[in-house]
This record gives structure tokens, C-alpha cells and sequence, in this order.
């Protein structure tokens, strides 16, 4: 059974400073792994998406790498600012399966 | 984009109602999506993935009495919560799989709350 962990659970930094933001996963063995953005009381809005056969994607500010072969999956923040501040989710995928990470809330200092 | 829709947003109900939470797909069709469940300050849980045509398919330990789905059309699925305790309230969120790049997409959620 896939597992996801994602550390930390919470961060707080001031404006300005770059992020990482990790996720490991146990089962290999994924179609995907997608980091998505969740407000608080609201759904879920996808940042981006990286397929098995890729090692990056990037948008914007943000850059995701992918690992199968560790485990792992960082989303790395440029020039975080307030706005950011949110709760980032990252989901293994296998066939129809999403495996959601506890997340990290995140807050961006003005 | 692949947009899914989910309506209401939220929703209040007395003890023993039920409830009726629609997904909808608005630019793609979509032949599985998935009902997820998520309690304050905690990740999402799959309860159960929705097939059009047929019946879904519930996680381990989701009622399926009590939490009913019904995937009738390519752009509808809808989580229909039955006799509804306090112990439901919590955020519902539905997804579907746009297979052209963009991945699962989510709907906005709906915050139940059994009273």
C-alpha cells in the first residue's frame, strides 16, 4: 500500500526566502506525483504535474522534481511571498489511485 | 483548463436528512471520479471512485449504504450523504481525470455540516 509522507508539516518564513517543500513516497512503482495548492475551506487547485518518465516540471516560481528511484518528490518555491501561504499537497499516482501526503502549511511573513 | 464543478459549497442539514453533493465535469468528459473526504487540519481520504455506468467502487470502511454515488452520465457523479449524523460533517471534495496533460482536477468542495 502506497504511503506518503510529506515534511515538514508546518513552516513559516519571511518574505523573500526560497522554499523546498519535500515528499517521499514508498511504492515506486506511479503513473505521476502532483503538488496541488489548498486554501483553507477550499478545494484543491493543481500546481503542477509530473509524469513517471519526466524529472521536472516548472511554473513560474515553482519547480517540482521527481525521484521514482528514491522516493521522492520536492517543490521548490523562488522568492516565496504572502500570497503562497496555503496548505501544498503532494499525490502519488497508480492507475486511478491518488495518494494524498498530510501536507505542509505553509505562511509567508510580510 | 479541465474544470469540475461541485455544487452546493456548503450545506447544513438536521440529523437523519439527507444530503446531495453533485460533481460535474464542464469541459471534458470524465469516466471515473473519485470522492474524497477531509476532516479539519487533515489530508484527503478516498472514500470511493465513481464509474459511469456502473457501480463505484468504496475504500475500506466507507458505508455504502450511507454514502451513495451515482455516476450517471460522462460529466455528473453525485455523493448522495443518507440519514446524515453530526459525525458526517465534515469537507467533501470530488475529482475527476482529464486524460489530455492536466491531471486530477478538483472541485471547490462542500462543507457539510449535520446539526
Amino acid at each position: 500500500k502506497q504511503e506518503v509522507t510529506q515534511i515538514p508539516a508546518a513552516l513559516s518564513v519571511p518574505e523573500g526566502e526560497n522554499l523546498v517543500l519535500n515528499c517521499s513516497f514508498t511504492d515506486s512503482a506511479i503513473y505521476n506525483l502532483q503538488w496541488f495548492r489548498q486554501d483553507p475551506g477550499k478545494g484543491l487547485t493543481s500546481l503542477l504535474l509530473i509524469q513517471s518518465s519526466q524529472r521536472e516540471q516548472t511554473s513560474g516560481r515553482l519547480n517540482a522534481s521527481l525521484d521514482k528511484s528514491s522516493g521522492r518528490s520536492t517543490l521548490y518555491i523562488a522568492a516565496s511571498q504572502p500570497g503562497d501561504s496555503a496548505t501544498y499537497l503532494c499525490a502519488a499516482g497508480a492507475g486511478n489511485m491518488l495518494t494524498f501526503g498530510g501536507g505542509t502549511r505553509l505562511m509567508v511573513k510580510p | 483548463g479541465a474544470v469540475v464543478s461541485q455544487h452546493p459549497s456548503w450545506v447544513i442539514c438536521k440529523s437523519g436528512t439527507s444530503v446531495k453533493i453533485e460533481c460535474r465535469s464542464l469541459d471534458f468528459q470524465a469516466t471515473t471520479m473519485f470522492w474524497y473526504r477531509q476532516f479539519p487540519k487533515q489530508s484527503l481520504m478516498l472514500m470511493a471512485t465513481s464509474n459511469e455506468g456502473s457501480k463505484a467502487t468504496y475504500e475500506q470502511g466507507v458505508e455504502k449504504d450511507k454514502f451513495l454515488i451515482n455516476h450517471a452520465s460522462l460529466t455528473l457523479s453525485t455523493l448522495t450523504v443518507t440519514s446524515a449524523h453530526p459525525e458526517d460533517s465534515s469537507f467533501y471534495i470530488c475529482s475527476a481525470i482529464e486524460t489530455t496533460g492536466y491531471g486530477y482536477t478538483f472541485g471547490s468542495g462542500t462543507r457539510l455540516t449535520v446539526v
